[in-house]
């Protein structure tokens, strides 16, 4: 199947700093990509769709200049989190879609993000 | 609006035991997609399943099977002879092909612990 990529897999910050997270699609190319967000114990949560080469699309409740998402090509999507603070410690998962059809979704390994 | 219930919050059971993981969905689309995944301690989301709505047929795959009962808007999964190694949260999740859904709505996940 697919490969999606994510990187880190893990960082821990300070608060105030910004972290970039970066989605990969290895073998396929992917027009539209997922950003989901995963408190510890809770659901996945949507927080925002990358559109290649378009402004990202955001999920109410999720603050746009805080979550800056660049899709500047179609196998890669950045998610920066910037002047994270403790309360952006969470599970970021990425999916892209396949040109197999709108549904055909892969989804990443995780980063698990710690603000101290 | 879209909604996936997963009622079951907690399922413990012992090997060889078989279990049900429930799953009801809500949807205005005609055209959409169920899907289940596994989720280790890892965090790693594991593809098991996805179903069209035009396919009701019951499926099966190892010890796995599934459920699809639109009647009831229900998308069931049945493990059988469980393992330990089947200890994981799973999720039911949704898509439909219409722009602005088809980013996956998840349910909350049912965590299944399997004793020795």
């Amino acid at each position: 199947g697919a490969v999606v990529s994510q990187h880190p897999s893990r960082v821990i910050c300070k608060s105030g700093t910004s972290v970039k997270i970066e989605c990969r699609s290895l073998d396929f190319q992917a027009t539209t990509m997922f950003w989901y967000r995963q408190f510890p114990k809770q659901s996945l949560m949507l927080m925002a769709t990358s559109n290649e080469g378009s402004k990202a699309t955001y999920e109410q409740g999720v603050e746009k200049d805080k979550f800056l998402i660049n899709h500047a090509s179609l196998t890669l999507s950045t998610l920066t989190v910037t002047s994270a603070h403790p309360e952006d410690s969470s599970f970021y998962i990425c999916s892209a879609v396949s040109s197999g059809g709108p549904n055909e979704q892969f989804f990443g390994p995780g980063t698990r993000l710690t603000v101290l | 609006a879209q909604k996936v219930t997963q009622a079951q919050t907690e399922i413990s059971v012992v090997e060889k035991e078989d279990v049900t993981l429930d799953c009801v969905y809500e949807t205005r689309d005609t055209t959409y997609y169920l899907f289940w995944y596994k989720q280790p301690p890892s965090g790693e989301l594991v593809f098991l399943i996805r179903r069209n709505s035009f396919d009701e047929q019951n499926e099966i795959s190892g010890r796995y099977s599934w459920n699809f009962q639109k009647s009831t808007s229900s998308f069931n999964f049945t493990i059988t002879a469980s393992q330990v190694v089947d200890s994981a949260v799973y999720f039911c999740a949704l898509s439909t092909p219409n722009v602005g859904r088809r980013a996956l709505t998840f349910g909350s996940g049912t965590r299944l612990q399997v004793q020795p």
